[in-house]
Parts: structure tokens; sequence; C-alpha cells
């Protein structure tokens, strides 16, 4: 089993809708979470941390529900330039710190 | 914001030649470096972890003759392929954080193609 499991699309969406991505992840000892945002033959680029309180950013809201160990991001109004592929990233820290990254959510957004 | 540089974007050479690639972080004090090899459609792999000062550690099944990393200074790693061979041919991205804990933020990537 992946440490960090992702379900990898793509979802093709209109524009104006409203998508939502899950996340799973395996290690108690996971600490920190967060989205990146990769565009084709680009690098990741952070898009958000993800707090079990929640976080909102304009059209994007990330969620992190510790105890089903799970991370979403939710993406409203969908607008053409969100395709990218979402990858969701863990941080566990099992006496040093590690970076887990999930293989990606493919999303397509068209008019 | 925080932000990493890679050089160069974009390298084409012949098959044996060998290629440095630099990484700077330009606002922080990178303390771990990252290497990454990306196929076209395929996830981020990583090559190996730097600290600097130290040895890097590279993931299994990834050559450290092959691929020469440096991480002399806080603010600086280099990846070398030594001897490219056009099974080489990959986009390859650096990425740095500062503290352990902290989001890792990449540099632009480099486009190898070995002819």
């Amino acid at each position: 089993r992946k440490e960090v499991e992702q379900d990898p699309g793509p979802f093709n969406v209109p524009e104006g809708a409203t998508v939502a991505f899950n996340c799973t992840y395996s290690n108690s000892a996971s600490q920190s979470f967060f989205w990146y945002r990769q565009d084709c033959r680009k690098e990741p680029k952070l898009l958000m941390s993800v707090y079990s309180s929640g976080n909102e950013d304009g059209r994007f809201t990330a969620q992190l529900n510790r105890a089903s160990q799970y991370i979403s991001l939710l993406i409203r109004d969908s607008k053409l330039s969100d395709s990218a592929t979402y990858l969701c990233v863990v941080i566990q820290n099992t006496g040093g710190f590690k970076t887990i990254f999930g293989a990606g959510t493919r999303l397509f957004v068209k008019a | 914001g925080a932000v990493v540089s890679q050089h160069p974007s974009w390298v084409i050479c012949k098959s044996g030649t060998s290629v440095k690639i630099e990484c700077r972080s330009l606002d922080f004090q990178a303390t771990t470096m990252f290497w990454y090899r990306q196929f076209p459609k395929q996830s981020l792999m990583l090559m190996a972890t730097s600290n600097e000062g130290s040895k890097a550690t590279y993931e299994q099944g990834v050559e450290k003759d092959k691929f020469l990393i440096n991480h002399a200074s806080l603010t600086l790693s280099t990846l070398t392929v030594t001897s490219a061979h056009p099974e080489d041919s990959s986009f390859y991205i650096c990425s740095a954080r500062d503290q352990g804990g902290q989001p890792q933020h990449f540099g632009d990537g480099t486009r190898l193609s070995i002819l």
C-alpha cells in the first residue's frame, strides 16, 4: 500500500463546476500536509497548507481529517486555468522529516 | 515568498557529455535540498536528499557515481549527470526547504535531452 494515495483521475469538469479531490495517508506519524499544483512540463508549486480547522483561499478549500487520515481539496467555480495535476504532500516525522508525494490527480476544466 | 532558482532550464547535448545543474535558494537557508526526476506523464521520482555539508542520501536504484550531488553551502546544491546517455533524458527538478516539517519549494526544473 502506498503511503499517500490519490485518485489519479482524470477529472473532466465544465467551467463553473465544483470539484473535490481526496487523498489518504497511512502513517500516523504524518504531521504536516500540503496541496501542490503542477502544470504540464512545469515544476510543482505550493498551493496551500492543510489544517484540521480547514484552510480556505479564495475558491480553494483544504481540509484535514486526522481520525480518518485523509485530506481533501475543494475547488469551487472551476476555471480553465485550474487545469493541472494536484499533488497531495505529507511530511512525516519519524526521527527525521520525510516528505511523501502522492502521484497526483489530473484535472481538466473545459469550456 | 521563498524562491528557488534552477539553472539551466534546458540542455541539449551529445551522448557521453557530463551536465551540471545548479539549484539555489534565493531568500532562505536551504538546510535540505532534494533532487527529483520526472518522465512524461509520470510522477516525481525522488533521486536523492542532501543536507548542507554532508554526503547525499540516494534512493534505491539511483547510481551515486552517475548522479553526483554536491551541497557545499546553505544556498547551493549541484547535480552532475556524468557521461549522460539518451536514457538519462528527463525533467530534473530540485527543491529546498529551510527547516524540517516545512514545505519544499521547487526550482523551475531542467529539461535534459541527450542526443
